[in-house]
């Protein structure tokens, strides 16, 4: 089955610094790959997504990139705000037929100082 | 509230009692899933349905675990017999499976709050 790695498990920026998260999984059949955040106590929230027929996609201050090849996707939040402190989520899953379920990532912790 | 919503959303419970938990997913969602977060973890899929078919069970189901969408519309979960292993927050979702002419579908899953389960 699909296997999802993310790194760092916890990452600590500056306020107004950039944040990078890093995502590989094993499957190279999935094609679909979601990012989440989740704030303490609450519901993890779709921020972006990414299909696998895209390299990049940007969203203000949010972009994921994605490499097919070397089977990894990677989230960049630029000009931190201390709202984005929360637990990001990698995910995978494979859209259309197969595995729709998706296989999250261990997580990341960002605080972001003010 | 149009958001994918869940009941109780906690539960506390002695180990060997049998628990029941509900998922109302956003209205006209065909699919629905459910996920297992233990604490510092990211969630773990349990099973999925789409409409009232439950189309996937992950292993981490044991028999004790059963789930239902009788009409396509609401969930349950339900554990038997719970152990003190089965204490987790246990998170419903739901998409909407359609078709563009490019030939994908699109899987948005949106995750209701979760119900905590407390296992003594």
């Amino acid at each position: 089955g699909e296997n999802v790695e993310q790194h760092p498990s916890t990452l600590s920026v500056q306020e107004g610094d950039s944040a990078v998260i890093k995502c590989t999984y094993s499957d190279s059949a999935s094609n679909y790959f979601p990012w989440y955040k989740q704030e303490l106590g609450k519901r993890p929230q779709l921020i972006i997504d990414i299909r696998s027929n895209v390299g990049e996609k940007k969203d203000q201050r949010i972009a994921v990139t994605l490499n097919k090849t070397a089977k990894h996707f990677s989230l960049h939040i630029t000009e931190t705000q201390p709202e984005d402190s929360a637990v990001y989520f990698c995910a995978a899953s494979m859209e259309d037929t197969g595995r729709r379920a998706l296989t999250f990532g261990s997580g990341t912790r960002l605080q972001v100082q003010p | 509230d149009t958001g994918v919503s869940q009941d109780p959303r906690h539960k506390i419970t002695k180990r060997g009692q049998n628990v029941t938990f509900r998922c109302d997913p956003i209205s006209e969602h065909n699919r629905l899933y459910w996920y297992r977060q233990t604490l510092g973890q990211g969630p773990e899929f349990l099973t999925y349905f789409q409409n009232e078919a439950q189309l996937e069970k992950s292993r981490l189901l044991s028999d004790r675990f059963s789930a239902e969408r009788p009409k396509g519309s609401f969930s349950t979960l339900e554990i038997q017999r719970t152990e003190q292993g089965d204490s987790a927050m246990y998170l419903c979702a739901s998409s909407l499976a359609w078709v563009v002419a490019s030939g994908s579908s699109y899987n948005e899953q949106f995750f209701g709050p979760g119900t905590r389960l407390t296992v003594l």
